[in-house]
């Protein structure tokens, strides 16, 4: 059963143009949701997240949307660069008294070209 | 500022021989601690998680299993490994409540 799922294996962009990454979710229990990005042969690295509390959260040219009625979360990159060529994860997590546990989708591998 | 630390990066190991992957994080007192691994293609998949020494939770039942002897270390282990341990295992550590979590580099593991 896949809590989290992200659609799109794949998403290839221009530089300088926005990049939209999707991801759904089924677990209404999950109230906190976090985006990493990663490189091959290297660990995950936070990018940012929202809590349920939140529609909207903004960092430089990250901002992450939340749509609590859908189960639909969205991180967009704008302007989107080489650099950000990566996999790209989405996670969600319900605050339980056993630690932050966390649920990843499957990835989307972002390519953004010249 | 905080900092983990995971080796080996890479392991090839023979199929039934034993496996130790060992984690420590500097620059924080009484973390949560996690082992995930990621199956060729497919995402990360909590395999154990760590409140405090001592006490550890599976979420999958497997070959494998962890320990953490010191408020900020954390090992994996097998007694036997099979072809299906391959993988890419990474360690993560994070504060209380919501707070993003800080992965390791990694190590893969490759099972012949």
């Amino acid at each position: 059963d896949q809590q989290v799922k992200q659609n799109s294996p794949s998403l290839s962009v221009q530089e300088g143009r926005i990049s939209i990454l999707n991801c759904d979710y089924t677990n209404s229990m999950f109230d906190y949701f976090l985006w990493y990005k990663k490189y091959p042969a290297e660990g995950p690295t936070f990018l940012i997240s929202i809590s349920s509390i939140k529609d909207k959260n903004e960092d430089g040219r990250f901002t992450v949307f939340l749509n609590k009625s859908a189960k639909h979360l969205s991180l967009h990159i704008v302007p989107s660069q080489p650099g950000d060529s990566a996999v790209y994860f989405c996670a969600a997590s319900g605050i339980t008294g056993g630690g932050n546990k966390l649920t990843f989708g499957t990835g989307t591998q972002l390519k953004v070209e010249l | 500022s905080q900092t983990i630390h995971q080796w080996p990066a890479t392991l090839v190991q023979p199929v039934g021989s034993p496996l130790s992957l060992e984690c420590t994080v500097e620059g924080t007192s009484n973390p949560n601690l996690y082992w995930y691994r990621q199956a060729a293609g497919r995402g990360l998949q909590l395999l154990f998680y760590s409140v405090g020494i001592g006490q550890i939770s599976s979420e999958v039942p497997q070959n494998l299993s962890a320990s953490r002897p010191q408020d900020r270390q954390f090992i994996l282990s097998s007694k036997k490994l099979l072809l299906s341990d391959s993988g890419f295992y990474l360690c993560a550590w994070s504060g209380d409540g919501y707070q993003p979590q800080h992965f390791g580099d990694g190590t893969r593991l490759s099972i012949l």
